[in-house]
Parts: C-alpha cells; structure tokens; sequence
C-alpha cells in the first residue's frame, strides 16, 4: 500500500514570496490534515479535509494560507506571502475517516526555510 | 482543557535495558490515545493506540502501552531497547471536547546508547 506522497520535500524562499504544497493521500482515505509543526514541538492541525469539504480551520491563518482540496483526494497548502515564521515543516495525513478511533498516516512532510 | 504532558525532554537508556517515555493527559471525556514516533526528516508514524478494552496495548516494534485511568497516564514501553529506537516519539489525545481533533505533547527524544 502506498504511502501518503508530498512534494516538494524541501523549500527555501524568500519573506513576502509564494509557496505551494501538494499532497496525495492514501487510496480510499477521506479525511486529510494539513499539520505546521516547528522544530522541537508537536505538530499543530491547520486544516482538516473531510472528502472535499472543510471540517476544522480554526488555526488557519487565512489571511495569508489557504487550502483547497477540489476532488476530494489531491490537496495543495498555500502561502503567500511567507513570513519569517512560516519556517517550519508541514506535514500532510491522512485517514480512513475522521472517526476518534482512526489513526493518521502521515506523509515525509516538506521542511520550508523563509530567509 | 484538554492536554498531554511528555513531561521528559530526552531519555537515554543502554541497548538491551528496558525503556520508558512517559506520558500524562488530561481530557474530561473518554480519551483515545496514540503513540508516533519520528525518525529524523521523515513523517511521523503510528506505533500504538488505545480505544478501550484491555489497558496494554500492543503496537509496531515491539512496543507497548499501559493505559492506566486512575494516574491519567498512557506510558510507552520497550523490554528492550535497540539503538534503532532513538528517534523523538510523541503522546497524543483525542476526545469529544476537542472535537476528536488530536492534542499532541511535546514530544520525549530517546538516545539508545550501544
């Protein structure tokens, strides 16, 4: 079974410049998370997917990113324009459906610098 | 609120000594517990979790878990440890109050010393 799939694995870009991330879940999963998790800390939940539409938001900074996932499986994070701290690595999980007893799987994430 | 407490930055252990990273919740509801664990630049990955039934729970590697509901704890456990092990593992909760949205600690980094 193939494993959550994210692109770019690394990023370095400059503060007030745009950024994109992609995703691809796990076959048949209908729930995905967006996740920002900084160096030393657990991961903090940025957006929850649930086939395509919008479950959880709340930590979102929607004046800067934004997520879409249009099909229900594909889904791209958004930035623009970067700060600072942004530097971070954002992982991408998903699972079976948002039920409380259901694992994630996580994706290898994609570590952005913003210098 | 709903929280997790890892109260142990790192743990150093000998290969071949049994192992321990602790962890403590607080959640007013029942709780639905997991472990991950991170190797270095990759995701994290499920090792255990608990739901209900018997409180030792057996995962991935060898590991294990006591949930034990009187000390609020959920304690990750190895008879013994490989220097394959180290890695950061994480504690997280879920529960209705957090509207099943997953509380992570901060996370316990294990050194298996040779």
């Amino acid at each position: 079974e193939a494993g959550v799939a994210q692109s770019p694995r690394y990023k370095i870009i400059e503060k007030r410049q745009s950024v994109a991330f992609w995703c691809n879940p796990i076959s048949g999963h209908a729930t995905l998370y967006w996740y920002q998790q900084i160096l030393g800390q657990g991961p903090k939940l940025l957006i929850q997917f649930q086939n395509n539409g919008v479950v959880d938001d709340s930590q979102l900074p929607k004046d800067r990113f934004s997520a879409e996932r249009l099909k229900g499986v594909d889904s791209t994070l958004k930035i623009q324009p970067a700060k600072l701290e942004d530097s971070a690595v954002y992982l991408c999980a998903s699972s079976l459906s948002q039920g409380p007893y259901n694992e994630q799987f996580f994706g290898p994430g994609t570590r952005l610098t913003v210098l | 609120a709903q929280s997790v407490a890892q109260p142990e930055d790192q743990v150093n252990v000998a290969e071949g000594n049994p192992l321990t990273v602790k962890c403590t919740y607080s959640v007013s509801g029942n709780p639905y517990l997991f472990w991950y664990v991170q190797y270095p630049n990759r995701g994290l990955q499920f090792l255990l979790k608990y739901i209900t039934g018997d409180n030792l729970v057996k995962g991935s590697y060898g590991f294990e878990a006591e949930f034990n509901k009187s000390q609020t704890s959920f304690h990750l456990k190895k008879p013994s440890a490989l220097v394959s092990d180290s890695a950061l593992y994480f504690c997280a909760v879920r529960d209705m109050d957090s509207n099943y949205q997953l509380i992570w600690g901060a996370g316990t980094k294990l050194i298996i010393k040779p």
